[in-house]
């Protein structure tokens, strides 16, 4: 059972320039979380998507930021007109329900670079 | 604003000895709490979680849970080199994603 699988590993994009980062979830799970990770910072919630439903966006940036969970496919976190604070770990978890005793597990995380 | 507080260290402890971590988070309403470890570049890999007060064993590892003082702990036993990382204490309020803390970085020295 493959665990949580994200590409690509690295990303550079120059400025205004368009990033599109894909998460593929651990088999049988349906609810996916994309976070961001700053240098010596902790993860920071981004957006909670559940199969086709965006279910919590509160951690979106309102500009250039959108995210997608196709009911085929991965999920997409997507970046427009990238700037270089932008630079970041995004990473991307998932788990196979909600509630308190729920697990999620990370995928290897993106690491974009905005030159 | 649900809030997660950790010491980010580094918290320094000899090979061998028993390494403490602690956070707290500002939600009284919080239900579950999970400890995480990252290295260096790598993704948060899950240790464990607790959502009764008390304490909660799994190999060298211990989660100590004490709601009415909003405070949860990690202790590793018999700490090794290999230990050394950043733990990420991350905090399940229902309904909504786990809301992190920044992370205590651990060193073990040999």
């Amino acid at each position: 059972n493959a665990g949580v699988m994200q590409n690509p590993r690295h990303l550079v994009r120059r400025r205004g320039q368009e990033a599109r980062l894909r998460c593929s979830p651990m088999k049988g799970h349906s609810h996916v979380y994309w976070y961001r990770q700053l240098p010596e910072e902790g993860l920071k919630f981004m957006v909670y998507l559940q199969k086709e439903n965006i279910i919590d966006e509160s951690g979106m940036p309102k500009e250039r930021f959108s995210a997608e969970f196709p009911k085929e496919g991965p999920s997409i976190l997507r970046i427009q007109q990238v700037v270089r604070g932008d630079s970041a770990a995004y990473f991307c978890a998932s788990s196979p329900t909600t509630g308190f005793d729920t697990e999620a597990f990370f995928g290897q995380g993106t690491r974009l670079t905005v030159v | 604003q649900k809030e997660v507080e950790q010491n980010s260290g580094p918290l320094s402890v000899p090979e061998g000895a028993i390494a403490s971590l602690n956070c707290t988070y500002s939600d009284r309403g919080s239900q579950s709490f999970f400890w995480y470890r990252q290295y260096s570049g790598k993704s948060p890999e899950l240790i464990m979680f607790i959502y009764s007060n008390g304490d909660k064993e799994d190999g060298r590892f211990t989660a100590q849970l004490n709601k009415a003082s909003q405070y949860v702990s990690l202790l590793i036993r018999d700490s090794q080199p290999s230990d050394s990382a950043t733990y990420l204490c991350a905090v399940y309020s229902g309904n909504t994603p786990l809301v992190f803390g920044k992370g205590t970085r651990l060193s073990v020295i040999a």
